[in-house]
Order: structure tokens, then sequence, then C-alpha cells
């Protein structure tokens, strides 16, 4: 059984261009939630996916968007990039109880360099 | 609101002695908590979570925690430390915020195991 993959494992991108990233869910799983984890730092929550909807969004601007598919992969889309977005992305899967208590899978990540 | 913090950012053992990583959080409702680790170039891996049931949670690799609600804290033990437990340990908490539970994770503690 697969776990949860993420693609590219790695991309350099210049200020101001836009990138996408890509997440498949572990199997059976029906929430998709993106996370940006800069240096040194814990993961920070950026928006969760659950039937094709954002349901919830942490404090990123809206340059930072996302979409989910109706095979649950799910896709984050940063446009207009900073140096600051330099970080590893990370997705996590989970199966929706809507009690908070989810366990989520996380896929390895993807790390952005932004030049 | 919520918050984590996780007392050291660095924790160094000897191989066989006892493991202590200290996490108090802050939530305004009854938490639910949990303990990633992270291994270089590896996902996050779900330890253990709390979520209102026994307060003395076991989870994987003879990791275990226990909540204590008077202190407001969810430290995280093991009797003996292997070599292979050296990694980034981050604390979680996750609480209901306007019908919504966003994840909140600590700075993390990296632990370094000596032979």
């Amino acid at each position: 059984d697969a776990g949860v993959t993420q693609s590219p494992t790695h991309l350099i991108k210049t200020r101001g261009q836009q990138v996408t990233l890509r997440c498949s869910p572990k199997s059976g799983h029906d929430t998709v939630s993106w996370y940006q984890q800069a240096l040194g730092q814990g993961p920070q929550f950026i928006f969760q996916y659950y039937e094709e909807e954002e349901r919830q969004r942490g404090n990123f601007p809206d340059r930072f968007s996302g979409h989910q598919f109706p095979n649950y992969s799910s896709e984050l889309n940063v446009n207009a990039l900073l140096l600051g977005d330099s970080a590893l992305y990370l997705c996590a899967s989970s199966l929706r109880t809507g009690v908070g208590t989810d366990t989520q899978y996380f896929g390895p990540g993807t790390r952005l360099t932004v030049l | 609101a919520q918050s984590v913090t996780q007392l050291d950012s660095h924790v160094s053992v000897s191989e066989g002695t006892p493991v202590l990583l200290r996490c108090n959080y802050s939530s305004s409702y009854s938490p639910s908590l949990f303990w990633y680790v992270q291994h270089p170039n590896k996902g996050l891996q779900l330890l253990l979570k709390y979520t209102s049931a026994a307060t003395l949670v076991k989870g994987i690799n003879g990791f275990e925690a226990e909540f204590k609600k008077s202190e407001t804290s969810f430290h995280l033990t093991k009797p003996s430390a292997h070599m292979s437990d050296a990694a980034e340990y981050f604390c979680v908490v996750s609480s209901p915020s306007g019908g919504s539970y966003i994840p909140t994770f600590g700075r993390g503690t990296s632990l370094i195991v000596h032979p």
C-alpha cells in the first residue's frame, strides 16, 4: 500500500514565478492538508481540502491556493513567489472524522527554493 | 487561541538512558495532542495521540506521554534510548476554533543519542 506521495521532490524557482506542487493521499483517505516547514521550524498549516473544497485555512495569503480532484489527490499553487516562500512543503492525508482527532499521514515533502 | 511550546530545542542522551522531551500547551478548549517524529529526508510519523481518553498514552517504539491538565503539559518519554531514536520530534495541539480544527506544531526538539 503506497503511502502519501509528493512531486516533485525538489524545485528551484525565481522570485515572481508561480509553482504547483502535487500530492497523492494514502489509499482510503479523503482529506488532504498542506503545511509549510521553514528551516529549523515546525510545520505551519496552510489549508485542508475535503470533498474538493477548502475546509480550513491557516494564516497564509491568497497567493497560496489549492485544489482537490475527484480521486482525492491535491495540488498546492503559489503565485508571485517570494524569497520567504523557500521551505519544505508537506502534504498530509487523513480520513475525516470532523472532531480534530484525525491521524494524519505525511508525505516526504517538496523542497522549494526561491532565488 | 492555542499554542504549543517545546521547552528544549536539543536534548542529548546516551544510548540506553531515559528520554524526556517536554511540551507545554495552551488551549481554550479540551485539546487533542499529538507527538510526531521526523527523521532526515523522511515524512513525519505519528508516535502517539491523546484524545480525552486515558491520560497516559502509549505509542510506537516504546514511547509514551502523559496528559497533565493542571500543568498543561504533554511530555514524551521513553525508558531506554536507541540510536535509531535520533530525530526531530514535534508536539502538536489541535482544538476547535470557529468550528474548525487547525493543528499547531511546536518548533521541534532535536534528540541526539550518543553511543
